[in-house]
């Protein structure tokens, strides 16, 4: 019954490689997010978008960067994968800003070596 | 961008036991929700709290805000294993409307 699944699910690269990690929706939801989760931090917002071609930086948005040119699938992208890049990311959609309620998908483990 | 503080960060006891977990903040909240994560998956909704003295039930989980808008509390009555998870508190209306959260309350019920 998932309406947002991520892909890969697991990852392992080397640093100074590229990484995209795909979100995809069957909500038709307009908002996405990218957040990933640290030990000790919680999760951070990395970059989200409001609708197709409108994104916005979070508060750990450096090394990163997001595409989505259709409604059901937004991109991160990791130009040049470092190991504090290490973390489980997830990807998170809402049908409007405030309080509205998100829903996750099941996170993709990224190790850089 | 609010700060929201969870306490404790890590909690392990045996089933059966009660157990209150926290969330404060130096600010007001519009409103405010809280997050189970369980391992290896993604958060889930468990409750939105809005209105100040507000308190929610939800099964053995009772959920209150405080009449100032700035902590809310969990309660689990009776733990149970299935309760293991981390416990995350969320603004939903963060910085520019976006959701912030704060670090969670890591929660090991043993049987």
């Amino acid at each position: 019954d998932a309406g947002i699944t991520q892909s890969p699910r697991h990852k392992v690269t080397e640093t100074g490689t590229p990484v995209t990690l795909r979100c995809h929706q069957t909500e038709n939801h307009r908002y996405m997010y990218w957040y990933r989760q640290d030990p000790g931090h919680g999760l951070r917002l990395i970059h989200y978008s409001y609708g197709v071609k409108d994104t916005d930086k979070g508060e750990v948005s450096d090394g990163y960067s997001v595409s989505r040119s259709k409604t059901e699938d937004f991109l991160l992208t990791l130009e040049s994968a470092t190991s504090s890049q290490t973390s489980v990311y997830f990807c998170a959609i809402s049908e409007g800003a405030g309080a509205n309620v998100l829903t996750f998908g099941a996170g993709s483990r990224l190790t850089v070596l | 961008t609010q700060l929201l503080e969870q306490s404790p960060q890590f909690l392990s006891i045996q089933e059966g036991e009660n157990l209150t977990v926290y969330c404060n903040s130096s600010s007001v909240f519009s409103s405010l929700q809280w997050y189970r994560q369980e391992p290896g998956e993604g958060p889930v909704l468990l409750v939105t709290v809005v209105t100040g003295g507000e308190v929610k039930k939800l099964k053995r989980l009772t959920f209150q805000f405080g009449d100032a808008r700035k902590d809310s509390s969990l309660h689990i009555t009776a733990a149970q294993p299935g309760d293991t998870g981390l416990y995350l508190c969320a603004d939903p209306s963060g910085g520019s409307y976006i959701p912030t959260f704060g670090r969670g309350t890591s929660l090991i019920v043993h049987p």
